[in-house]
């Protein structure tokens, strides 16, 4: 089992639209929780991160983390071409070992 | 702002060369990671350090070496290139903030 699982897409929306972006995780020690954003040849870029349950909101970008169910998701509102890309979840456990899923690419369509 | 550098942005080599891979960050972070993407890939965790003097190896199986003599140094060795070492080489660094930052990347080729 992966420390980290996310749907691989292609998510489709269109420009305006709410792109939802889910992961789940294994091990519920897990302390801390991250989204990512990566433009194909690019490094990863940090969007957001969430450490306690509930919703936590930047701009247009809201992460929600539920411990109980062990999943995290990203909301991305108002959708922009500019935010089409693979986004990453990210989790820390273990004296701060970063496990990464496999990423969600989202195409968002003019 | 994340102060965390690469070097070589680009490499082509030839097989059997010997190559260094450098990441510097000027942060003061503690935790440092080296990943192997391929294009289109997921991130594999290859080597990470706790600190001076600690490594140690990531859940993907890599030829390359690590060391961390000083904190804001995370170098990566390939003793003996192969073209099986064709990939991207990601740098990352955290510390008491927990964030993750990465560097640019080394994109590595060996023909």
């Amino acid at each position: 089992q992966k420390e980290v699982e996310q749907n691989s897409g292609p998510l489709s929306v269109p420009e305006g639209a709410i792109a939802s972006l889910n992961c789940t995780y294994s091990d519920r020690v897990s302390q801390s929780f991250f989204w990512y954003r990566q433009y194909s040849g690019k490094s990863p870029e940090l969007i957001m991160s969430i450490y306690s349950n509930g919703d936590k909101e930047d701009g247009r970008f809201t992460a929600q983390l539920n411990k109980a169910s062990q999943y995290v998701s990203l909301l991305i509102r108002d959708s922009q071409p500019s935010d089409s890309a693979t986004y990453l979840c990210a989790v820390i456990r273990n004296f701060n070992k970063f496990y990464f899923g496999s990423g969600t690419k989202l195409n968002v369509k003019p | 702002e994340a102060d965390i550098y690469q070097t070589p942005r680009y490499l082509v080599i030839g097989t059997g060369k010997k190559i260094t891979l450098e990441c510097s960050q000027t942060m003061g972070h503690d935790k440092m990671y080296w990943y192997q993407q391929d294009p289109g890939m997921e991130l594999h965790l290859i080597h990470y350090s706790y600190g001076v003097n600690s490594t140690e190896k990531g859940d993907l199986s890599s030829e390359s070496t690590v060391s961390r003599i000083r904190t804001e140094h995370f170098p990566l060795t390939l003793e003996s290139a192969r073209p099986s070492h064709t990939s991207q080489y990601l740098c990352a660094s955290t510390g008491t903030g927990r964030d993750a930052f990465f560097g640019q990347g080394t994109r590595l080729t060996v023909v």
